[in-house]
């Protein structure tokens, strides 16, 4: 099993569409990323939490230290916001990597 | 442009050879880290440094090394390299736990 896991791997979802990609943890981690990656391949970091919620524009992600649980909301999508969405979790000396969710936003 | 520059953004080398990538952080920021993006393993963290030390090391391998200089850039050294090293190299940079910044990467073709 691997230590971060990240559910659904696909999500296609129509323009205007409340979207929620999720990612569960087994290790203690000291804070959890969330990364988005176009198709170009290009890597751009949207949240680093520890606790609680942050909220960015349309994009809002909370996580729960208790249940090793974090949430990526996207409110009102958009094909632009068609991409591959990565959660990353932070221990005392390591990084690990969930395997993505790609997300297809349909005009 | 992110801030964060890394050079070569492509590179084509053989079975054997030793490459240098070059990572340039976003001024101000003193921590570089180095991933790998390769298609079967997915996003690995390789290494991190702070102001010039070695801070969080990852699934780095020994033929693999690391750097920072002075002036903050980073170096990645790849040496007796494999088919199986021919992947995308990510530099990212931060200051602190906020303002995390990604490089364009570094797309290794090993022949």
């Amino acid at each position: 099993k691997n230590e971060v896991e990240q559910s659904p791997q696909n999500l296609t979802a129509q323009e205007g569409e409340f979207i929620t990609i999720n990612c569960s943890y087994s290790v203690g981690i000291s804070a959890l990323h969330w990364l988005q990656q176009h198709p170009g391949g290009g890597i751009v970091s949207l949240f680093m939490l520890s606790s609680g919620k942050k909220k960015h524009g349309r994009l809002i992600a909370t996580i729960n230290i208790q249940e090793k649980h974090s949430s990526l909301h996207i409110t009102a999508s958009h094909p632009r916001d068609s991409a591959v969405y990565i959660c990353a979790v932070r221990g005392t000396y390591k990084y690990i990597f969930g395997t993505g969710t790609r997300l297809k936003v349909l005009a | 442009d992110s801030g964060v520059t890394q050079t070569p953004k492509h590179l084509i080398t053989a079975t054997g050879q030793r490459v240098t990538l070059r990572c340039s952080p976003r001024s101000g920021d003193l921590s570089v880290y180095w991933y790998q993006q390769s298609l079967d393993q997915g996003l690995q963290f390789l290494i991190q440094y702070y102001n010039g030390e070695e801070r969080a090391k990852g699934n780095i391998l020994e033929r693999f090394s690391a750097q920072q200089f002075p002036d903050l850039h980073s170096e990645l050294n790849l040496s007796s390299l494999e088919l199986g090293d021919s992947a995308l190299y990510f530099c990212a940079s931060s200051v602190g736990q906020d303002g995390y910044t990604f490089g364009s990467g570094t797309r290794l073709t090993v022949v």
